[in-house]
């Protein structure tokens, strides 16, 4: 049973950059064919899909995020990552990681989520 | 981006009840749609991939239909363990976008 999980910091203040690490187990990325990516959710927006990367590089982002955002995986340590740049009040969110079939896929896996609130 | 509209909104059950809930895509998806429940403070869970294949551990009770642009999620028999939010979610073209969520929640 894969067990993803969610970590970084839970606090921002704007414009800073917001970095968060997905932690895998129970399974190696190293020899999953699969695409990790992150979504987000606030009570006024719902859910947004943020972005993923597959296990060969295919990368796609949302268009609205794609200036600031970016997925990396460390394959080696069973870890991705998000990074946003130039956080607002309007990134506060709870993030989740996701894997995937396909870079564009529906989630079939999540990690429960941590709250990231953007405050001065 | 394609805009997912779901109705109802909330919809108030009972046990033993059947439900069903629709998602309306703004333009033609094919297939390519998914279903999630979410409970308070847990992450989504799909249960529904590709308009109809239930995902692995969900009860056959959960069936999904529909093509093109308009779909739905049929719950029958209603259990307890089935108040949750639901979402529909197009993965036809990036970025995939979702519903804004039905609530089914106990009459």
């Amino acid at each position: 049973q894969l067990h993803l999980q969610e970590s970084g910091p839970g606090l921002l203040k704007p414009s800073e950059t917001l970095s968060l690490a997905c932690t895998v187990s129970g399974g190696s990325m190293r020899y999953s064919r699969s695409s990790w990516g992150w979504l987000r959710q606030t009570p006024g927006q719902g859910l947004t899909w943020i972005g993923a990367k597959s296990y060969d590089g295919l990368t796609e982002y949302h268009p609205s995020l794609k200036s600031r955002v970016a997925i990396s995986l460390d394959t080696f340590k069973n870890q991705f990552f998000l990074s946003l740049d130039a956080v607002t009040a309007a990134d506060t969110a709870v993030y989740y990681c996701s894997k995937s079939a396909e870079v564009n896929g529906g989630a079939e896996d999540w990690g429960p989520g941590i709250q990231v609130t953007v405050s001065s | 981006d394609i805009e997912m509209t779901q109705s109802p909104s909330s919809l108030p059950a009972s046990v033993g009840d059947s439900v069903t809930i629709s998602c309306r895509a703004s333009q033609s998806i094919g297939t390519n749609l998914n279903w999630y429940q979410q409970k308070p403070w847990t992450a989504p869970r799909m249960l529904i991939s590709s308009v109809s294949k239930l995902q692995s551990g969900v009860p056959s009770r959960f069936r999904g239909f529909g093509s093109g642009t308009d779909f739905s999620l049929a719950i029958t028999n209603l259990q307890p363990e089935d108040f949750a939010t639901y979402f529909c979610q197009q993965t036809d073209r990036v970025p995939p976008s979702f519903g804004q969520g039905t609530t089914v929640d106990v009459k």
